[in-house]
């Protein structure tokens, strides 16, 4: 167990609508990182918050959206849903400090999403 | 940018045998390298990384890696594979001297330990 928790696990819905994955970072972990894993684009890096923030943003598309909340915990928002957009969707936490990050990433189980 | 290589999108060895996995990395500065292993349905688990020292790194399950610097490598060997090793191995790479925290992950291989 990484200490990181996902929900939901499994998710499907039409396309067109909206959903939100919820993450809770592993305690003590100020930065939550958001994954996109598919078939044919592997491990694409989305977006980075550090204590809040957004820190950092990858592949994202605009139609997505995230946000780090007080108690740490982020939220990964997926609106006008595609069929393409099917896919699991993983949370990643580390603890960020000062300079260089030399920790390694800590996963969630993925929310898996499919489009119909 | 960064970037990483994993030539192989199988590996099959025989349970007992040695195993290798590669992975070639591009960054602009000095390398963060990590080895994750995915099971079925699962999140990615950490399985050892490279930060500075030593160029072999040993790490969860028997496994470890090597840094090889000139050949900007960071391959993942296990001397006896069991059947329970059989999974997707990512590679990872982080630019030590990059701003950003997120690692850039390969696109896997699949280790297939045949009895």
């Amino acid at each position: 167990d990484s200490g990181v928790t996902q929900t939901p696990k499994h998710l499907i819905t039409a396309t067109g609508q909206r959903v939100t994955l919820r993450c809770s970072p592993r305690s003590g972990d100020l930065s939550v990182y958001w994954y996109q894993q598919s078939l044919d684009q592997g491990l694409q890096f989305l977006i980075q918050y550090y204590n809040g923030e957004e820190r950092a943003k990858g592949n994202i598309l605009e139609r997505f959206s995230a946000q780090q909340f007080p108690d740490l915990h982020s939220e990964l928002n997926l609106s006008s849903l595609e069929l393409g957009d099917s896919a699991l969707y993983f949370c990643a936490s580390s603890v960020t400090r000062q300079g260089a990050n030399t920790g390694e990433l800590f996963f969630g189980e993925g929310s898996r999403l499919t489009v119909l | 940018a960064q970037s990483v290589a994993q030539p192989e999108d199988q590996v099959n060895v025989a349970e007992g045998n040695p195993l290798t996995v590669k992975c070639t990395y591009s960054v602009s500065g000095n390398p963060y390298l990590f080895w994750y292993v995915q099971y079925p349905n699962r999140g990615l688990q950490f399985l050892l990384k490279y930060i500075t020292g030593d160029n072999l790194v040993k790490g969860s399950y028997g496994f470890e890696a090597e840094f090889n610097k000139s050949q900007t490598s960071f391959h993942l060997k296990k001397p006896s594979a069991l059947v329970s090793d059989s999974a997707l191995y990512f590679c990872a790479v982080r630019d030590a001297g990059g701003g950003a925290d997120g690692l850039t992950f390969g696109k896997g291989t699949h280790l297939i330990i045949q009895p």
